[in-house]
């Protein structure tokens, strides 16, 4: 089973500063990565597929870049509905896939 | 895009077995393109795969799974009604989790995801 670490577990951020998370998977996984960012009470939301690309309707201050086996999540400047809980996935494997633990991001 | 929204009771007793359904809308469940899958997330914890059905009907369970809990997990569809149903059967509270049905992409990534349904389980 290909592992997926996450840090920080925790990152604590100002709004409008910079946030860059990152995702680490077990072996190469080319670009088969995807972020999601899951608010208080409610269901994950793709934010980010095949490594870099925006899902529909993400705000451009989004951004993911890496392959093989290191990601990276970027939140240009936080906005206040920024703060969630974020996931990368990977599913490389095909029917298989598995989600990284995730980074908390709250306010400083 | 398609919709997906599960439902089923809020709370169920220790030894039986819960039941989810996840109505799809917008699209037909039969068509290709989505893999039907339900993940649970544990209060305050991260996500499992539980397994997914295909446009088909065929189930396939997350290998990765503990054998105690992939053995309790049955995946079903019913094409006429447009839904896709969890069966977990000898639950205990190590079960109680927010439940969520969502669309795996032949690609890989999941999207759209429902809303989540809490089961608690007790007595």
């Amino acid at each position: 089973e290909i592992v997926m670490t996450q840090s920080p577990a925790t990152l604590s951020v100002s709004p409008g500063e910079r946030a860059t998370l990152s995702c680490r998977a077990s072996q190469s996984v080319s670009t088969n990565v995807a972020w999601y960012q899951q608010v208080p009470g409610q269901a994950p939301r793709l934010l980010i597929y095949a490594a870099s690309t925006g899902a529909t309707g993400v705000p451009a201050r989004f951004s993911g870049s890496g392959s093989g086996t290191e990601f990276t999540l970027t939140i240009s400047s936080l906005q206040s509905e920024d703060f969630a809980v974020y996931y990368c996935q990977q599913y490389h494997n095909w029917p298989l896939f598995t989600f990284g633990p995730g980074t908390k991001v709250d306010f400083k | 895009q398609v919709q997906l929204q599960e439902s089923g009771p809020g709370l169920v007793r220790p030894s039986q077995t819960l039941s989810l359904t996840c109505s799809v809308s917008g699209g037909s469940i039969s068509s290709g393109g989505h893999y039907w899958t339900w993940m649970r997330q544990p209060p305050g914890q991260g996500l499992q795969w539980l397994g997914h059905i295909s446009p088909g009907g065929s189930p396939f369970y997350n290998p990765s799974l503990d054998p105690s809990l992939k053995r309790r997990v049955v995946i079903s569809v019913d094409t006429s009604k447009n839904q896709f149903s969890l069966d977990l059967s000898s639950v205990t509270a190590a079960d109680t989790a927010v439940y969520y049905c969502a669309a795996k992409l032949v690609t890989g990534w999941l999207d759209p995801w429902g809303q989540g349904t809490l089961v608690a389980v007790s007595s």
